[in-house]
């Protein structure tokens, strides 16, 4: 186990809803990024967080958004949902000057 | 664009027998390669890494190779037994402006037949 968190597990919503996926990264790490991983796909990079600021973006629209905490746990908001946004939900913790990710459980979104 | 290219996409080998999964980069900056093995249900597990200063690095049965030159690199699993069966991932990260985006493979999915 990496000893990073994720919640929920699974969530269904309906397109247009909004929801809130949450991490708690491994301790001591200060860094986390959120992924999406599209059923028999590979992860996507959404974004990076650090010292609760956004400092790095993949090719997702501003729908997608962060926070992250003074206690290094963070948030992956996504509005009006689509279809397409159906997927695991993984978020990965590192400290900072390190390569090394370490990914959460994921948590399964189902739009309908 | 940035792409990493994966194969093969399945994989069935006899228990006991070796595994190697292969990878291509487009990137020339990436300088880190890390491989993840995916169970069910499960997120992605860190199995070995390399930098791009290093051309082979080997953990017990697993090991992996990086060719810079051609933009190559391989894990190669021997020895393998059922419990190696999952999907394995393989991901490229270039370094900027301190973001480790990692991009990854589309995913080998590994049997290994008692």
């Amino acid at each position: 186990e990496t000893g990073v968190t994720q919640s929920p597990t699974h969530l269904i919503k309906t397109r247009g809803q909004q929801v809130t996926l949450r991490c708690s990264s491994q301790s001591g790490h200060n860094t986390v990024s959120w992924y999406q991983q599209a059923l028999g796909q590979g992860p996507q990079f959404i974004f990076q967080y650090y010292r609760e600021e956004e400092n790095g973006r993949g090719n997702f629209p501003p729908r997608f958004s962060g926070l992250q905490f003074p206690n290094y746990s963070s948030e992956l908001n996504v509005n009006a949902l689509e279809l397409d946004d159906s997927a695991l939900y993984l978020c990965a913790s590192r400290s900072l000057g390190t390569e090394t990710q370490y990914f959460g459980p994921g948590t399964r979104l189902l739009v309908l | 664009g940035e792409n990493v290219e994966q194969h093969p996409s399945t994989l069935s080998v006899q228990e006991g027998d070796s595994a190697v999964i292969k990878c291509t980069y487009s990137d020339s900056a990436s300088n880190y390669f890390p491989w993840y093995k995916q169970e069910l249900g499960k997120g992605p597990q860190l199995i070995i890494d390399i930098r791009s200063n290093v051309g082979e690095k080997k953990d017990q049965r697993i090991a992996v190779t990086l060719n810079k030159t051609a933009k190559h690199f391989s894990l190669h699993i021997t020895e393998t037994q059922p419990e190696d069966s999952a999907v394995y991932f393989c991901a490229a990260s270039p370094l900027t402006s301190g973001t480790y985006k990692y991009i990854f493979g589309t995913g080998t999915r590994l049997k290994v037949l008692a």
